[in-house]
């Protein structure tokens, strides 16, 4: 199946700890995005990546660190983890270019990973 | 710059009324604009997107929006809800080519009475 998945889809952890996400997409898209969603639902760009490089990098703490080893993947690693990470992180990727009818810069998610700091 | 406002947090409606979930926005450029709709636990899905072609978008599950350029407006409209309608929607604009920067809105609650 195309689709943009991400692992783990929970991930329950103690304060301090080290922890990272994976999200890979078949897509063919070529720009990547972290997205983190509060208790109040509401979405933020964390970061953005386009061919492997930074595109986006929103003010987010640097204990948070992309890693995009190709095209096709945008890993998420989170250092010292506190209790405001608490969240749902989504990835998602796109097909960069003009707007039009094609389908250009529509946004495809992964299902989201919950992650709960305790 | 661009911005997104949802002018509701939360929609009541009763099944088989109209539903209307309303958004503003504003672009230096010219906006490519988008709905998404995201059930509870799940990911996010898109429901339709306006491109620069027809103003009037049709998009899944029989919702529409209308994009308004003298009123900065997108709204999402469908004739009769349904009780699976129950969502999160969430208006987005961005930049129709060059640099790309999703921006979303705060979304709108939609809760359907029987």
């Amino acid at each position: 199946d195309t689709a943009v998945s991400q692992t783990p889809k929970y991930l329950v952890t103690q304060m301090g700890n080290d922890k990272s996400i994976k999200c890979e997409q078949n897509l063919g898209h070529d720009t990547m995005y972290w997205y983190k969603q509060d208790s109040k639902k509401f979405l933020k760009i964390m970061f953005s990546y386009n061919n492997k490089e930074l595109i986006i990098n929103e003010t987010v703490p640097n204990r948070f660190s992309p890693k995009s080893p190709d095209k096709a993947h945008l890993n998420l690693h989170i250092n010292s983890l506190e209790l405001g990470d608490s969240a749902v992180y989504f990835c998602a990727s796109s097909r960069t270019g003009g707007g039009g009818l094609s389908g250009a810069n529509v946004l495809t998610f992964g299902a989201g990973s919950r992650l709960t700091v305790l | 710059a661009q911005s997104v406002t949802q002018l509701d947090s939360h929609v009541s409606v009763s099944e088989g009324t109209p539903v209307l979930l309303r958004c503003n926005y504003s672009s230096s450029y010219s906006p490519s604009l988008f709905w998404y709709v995201q059930h509870p636990n799940k990911g996010l899905q898109l429901l339709l997107k306006y491109t620069s072609a027809a103003t009037l978008v049709k998009g899944i599950n029989g919702f529409e929006a209308e994009f308004k350029k003298s009123e900065t407006s997108f709204h999402l409209t469908k004739p009769s809800a349904h009780m699976s309608d129950a969502a999160e929607y969430f208006c987005v604009v961005s930049a129709s080519g060059g640099s790309y920067i999703p921006t979303f809105g705060r979304g709108t609650s939609l809760i359907v009475h029987p």
